[in-house]
Formats: C-alpha cells, sequence, structure tokens
C-alpha cells in the first residue's frame, strides 16, 4: 500500500490530453514539493517534473504539473505513442523522514 | 555527462549480506544528496535510503531500518549500501539515483540498476 494514491491505469487516443492523479497528505504533498517521474518499459525512471510544476531541461512542454493542497496533477497534451508509460509522483515526507511514492499509473495510448 | 553505474549485486540466500556500489562521475559528487530506489519485480518504485552530500547524515525506509546502511566515499566518488538480514521481500532492481541540489526532494539522474536477489 503506497503512501501516495495514484490510479493504476489511464488510457487516451493520439493527440488527446489526459490527467494523472496523486493523492497524499498533510506530511508529504501538503508541505512539500511534489516530483513526477515516467518510466518507459524496461528503463530507469526519468525526472519528468520538478519541485509541483517545473520541467526539467529536454522534457517537452506538452508535460505540466500541478497541486492543490494535498493533491497534485500530472497532465500530458497532444498523447503520442511514445508516451506509453508509468508515472509516479513523489515527494518527501515529514512524518516518516523518507521520501513516499505513488504506486505509479500505467498510461496506454489507444 | 552525468553517469551513475551500480555494482555488487546478484543472488544471496535469506539472512546474508551483500554490498552495493555506485560510481559516480560527470559532477561535484560531495555536493549532492545520494538516494538508493529499488523495485520489485512487476511493483512500483520503493525509496530505501538518503545520504547529504557532507554532513553524510542518513535516513532510511522502516522496511530496511536496523538491516541496510549507506554510505559513501566521496574522495572516491563512490555511494555504498551494505544490505545484511536480507529478506526474499528485499529482492528487487536497486537504482542509486542523484538528488536534484534543491530541497525538493527529487531525482535528476538515476543509474541503470542492479539485480539483487534473494533465494535460497
Amino acid at each position: 500500500q503506497s503512501v501516495l494514491t495514484q490510479p493504476p491505469s489511464a488510457s487516451a487516443t493520439p493527440g488527446q490530453r489526459v490527467t494523472l492523479s496523486c493523492s497524499g497528505s498533510s506530511s508529504n504533498i501538503g508541505s512539500n514539493t511534489v516530483n513526477w517521474y515516467q518510466q518507459l518499459p524496461g528503463t530507469a525512471p526519468k525526472l519528468l517534473i520538478y519541485s509541483d510544476t517545473q520541467r526539467p531541461s529536454g522534457v517537452p512542454d506538452r508535460f505540466s504539473g500541478s497541486k492543490s493542497g494535498t493533491s497534485a496533477s500530472l497532465a500530458i497534451s497532444g498523447l503520442q505513442s511514445g508516451d506509453e508509460a508509468d508515472y509516479y509522483c513523489a515527494a518527501w515526507d515529514d512524518s516518516l523522514n523518507g521520501v513516499v511514492f505513488g504506486g505509479g499509473t500505467k498510461l496506454t495510448v489507444l | 555527462e552525468v553517469q551513475l553505474l551500480e555494482s555488487g549485486g546478484g543472488l544471496v540466500q535469506p539472512g546474508g549480506s551483500l554490498r552495493l556500489s555506485c560510481a559516480a562521475s560527470g559532477f561535484t559528487f560531495s555536493g549532492y544528496a545520494m538516494y538508493w530506489v529499488r523495485q520489485a519485480p512487476g511493483r512500483g518504485l520503493q525509496w530505501v535510503s538518503f545520504i547529504a552530500g557532507s554532513s553524510g547524515r542518513t535516513y532510511y525506509a522502516d522496511s530496511v531500518k536496523g538491516r541496510f546502511t549507506t554510505s559513501r566515499d566521496n574522495s572516491k566518488n563512490t555511494l555504498y549500501l551494505q544490505m545484511n538480514s536480507l529478506r526474499a521481500e528485499d529482492t528487487a532492481l536497486y537504482y542509486c539515483a542523484k538528488g536534484t541540489g534543491r530541497s525538493d526532494a527529487g531525482f535528476d539522474y538515476w543509474g541503470q540498476g542492479i539485480l539483487v536477489t534473494v533465494s535460497s
């Protein structure tokens, strides 16, 4: 059971916009920033969004992050087949003194 | 170019020990926190440990506290994970990851991962 809650799966067609959710609590998302990772099949995770809304260099602006209270979201617009991957949210947890992850959302591009 | 290369994985019996290493290059190693993250087969990501850049302050996930020890040798640009009293549930791909250097507890570079299998 993950500390952060993500839906296990999502799907959309190419070109569409999809939003992935991540729910936490006051000790993690509510008091610390959220990071998002993309894990393509058979590869190591990659930082996609940091500090709630920031994109590392090289990440397309089709990817955007937002946060409100104890929940965060990752939006992907102009969906492409190459976006098919597992997406994880993560944040520091002040009560656990560690990083907590969501269980991940497997995104399927139909 | 930042590179992280894990080594030391393999098959170990329950109750045994293993030490993982992560050789870092392409950045000022001592200036960044480092992390270990693991992924059991077919499962999600799980944070294992944190070690600060210069102070050596450490934090651990409850599931490994008292059994695993993370350390670093800044003169060798190497991160370590000493794993004792291994259990079947420790079987996973272990990644070392570099902290972003900001206060966001994010990981901006990851190694390719090293497999640890605990089985008799």
